[in-house]
């Protein structure tokens, strides 16, 4: 059964540092999202793209994250520089389209900044 | 946003139903109701979806109120493996297919 890869499942970071998250979604899949799990709460949504354009970012931080999807198939999402906050579950989805399909959920990864 | 809410927190024994309520009072009638659950230490997975009419699949059922002011999502034996946290989630044509995650019911089966 296809599924949504996401690496590393888990980083460890000094505040002030770099981070990247990567994700490949099921194959064919156009919409991939990206969202953050706070621990206790439900996941929220950081950006969203549609191929390789981004249709909804309304909640991503961009002074400090950044997301891309080249080519309209796999994913980086960025944090620079990571903060003391940032440390959640960064989990990525795809699915066929947008409006009620299914979305498929990656295994997560888990940061953690120091 | 319409917005729902749930238990914090349910019991249930191992091989008997579990029924999850969730109250929308402000949903619109464009709104589907989706249910999604997560297992620890992994990301989410859709269990169920509809709009007005019962639905059944190979997971569970999903009940939904003729006023469509409230949904139950029911398992219809619980097995070990259903301890998860369970999200009842409105999606409306206009919110661009993401989906607002509440805090969900927390689903414990005991042996």
């Amino acid at each position: 059964e296809a599924e949504v890869a996401q690496s590393p499942r888990y980083k460890i970071t000094e505040k002030s540092q770099a981070v990247a998250f990567w994700c490949d979604p099921i194959s064919g899949h156009a919409t991939l999202y990206w969202y953050r799990q706070i621990l206790g709460q439900g996941p929220e949504l950081l950006v969203q793209f549609q191929d390789e354009s981004v249709v909804d970012d309304s909640q991503l931080p961009k002074d400090r994250f950044s997301a891309e999807r080249l080519k309209g198939v796999d994913s980086t999402l960025k944090i620079q520089p990571a903060e003391l906050g940032d440390s959640a579950m960064y989990l990525c989805a795809s699915s066929f389209g947008t409006e009620y399909n299914e979305q498929f959920f990656g295994p997560g990864t888990r940061l953690t900044v120091l | 946003d319409a917005k729902t809410t749930q238990p914090n927190s349910m019991e249930s024994n191992e091989e008997e139903p579990v029924h999850l309520p969730c109250n929308h009072s402000t949903i619109s009638g464009t709104d589907y109701i989706h249910w999604y659950r997560q297992l620890p230490s992994q990301g989410p997975e859709y269990v169920i979806h509809g709009l007005t009419s019962n639905v059944n699949n190979r997971m569970a059922s999903l009940a939904i109120a003729e006023d469509r002011k409230s949904s139950t999502l029911i398992l219809h034996r619980a097995t070990l493996r259903d301890a998860a946290v369970y999200y009842c989630i409105l999606r409306g044509i206009n919110q661009g297919g993401k989906l607002i995650f509440g805090q969900g019911t927390e689903l414990s089966v005991k042996p």
